[in-house]
């Protein structure tokens, strides 16, 4: 069956660091996945969408890497601030008539000042 | 545009009852979902509707549960009758085109008691 893995349930990082959270996939093949960050109490709001045929993409502090050969994508936020403290979410999309999104269990980030 | 709004924001019933959520899915977006978040499960997609249309609904738990998308402007999920393992946020998302980000709203939260 399908699976997603996110490599903790929780992680603690220092302020200034970078924050490497791990997304694995096994019996999938995304064409698309998109990592989320989710505050208590509210609904995940979207960070980033690398395609298959993509290994990395940049937003600001925030880098994405997708290797399909691993079956994984690492998400990395360098410089890490409090602020950045939230759970994240990887999600993987099949492609186009399939837009069913698949959401991992989660990592929930603590920056500690 | 307010972004998605989901109603009510917080719903307590007993078991039996009826429950009806609401959603309004941003202008524009040609895509509604329908998430269930628990602890235990994490965050499940239940059905989701392209241009008003149900495409996929085979996480909808069992025939307790409906959803209706009669305009391009409103979705509602119901479940009828309600019991306590339904207790859950409840999550309504839209998007331009199925693999893009989603919009989520801020939930509804259900206690079935």
């Amino acid at each position: 069956s399908q699976k997603i893995e996110q490599n903790s349930e929780a992680l603690n990082i220092q302020e200034g660091k970078t924050a490497t959270l791990t997304c694995n996939y096994t019996n999938y093949s995304p064409a698309y996945l998109q990592w989320y960050r989710q505050d208590p109490g509210r609904g995940p709001v979207f960070l980033l969408l690398i395609r298959e045929n993509e290994k990395e993409k940049r937003k600001e502090r925030l880098k994405v890497t997708f290797d399909t050969t691993l079956k994984q994508s690492l998400f990395h936020i360098t410089a890490s601030q409090p602020a950045d403290s939230a759970t994240y979410l990887c999600a993987l999309v099949a492609g186009f008539g399939n837009e069913k999104l698949t959401f991992g269990t989660g990592t929930r980030l603590t920056i500690i000042p | 545009d307010a972004g998605v709004i989901q109603s009510p924001r917080h719903e307590v019933t007993e078991m039996g009852q009826e429950v009806t959520l609401r959603c309004k899915p941003i202008s524009g977006h040609d895509y509604l979902f329908w998430y269930r978040q628990t602890m235990m499960r994490g965050l499940e997609l239940l059905i989701y509707f392209n241009n008003n249309v149900p495409i996929d609904d085979s996480g909808m738990p069992e025939d307790r549960f409906s959803a209706k998308m009669p305009n391009a402007s409103f979705s509602t999920l119901k479940i009828q009758p309600s019991e306590p393992r339904d207790s859950a946020v409840y999550f309504c998302a839209s998007s331009f085109l199925g693999y893009n980000e989603q919009f989520f709203g801020p939930g509804t939260r259900l206690t079935v008691l």
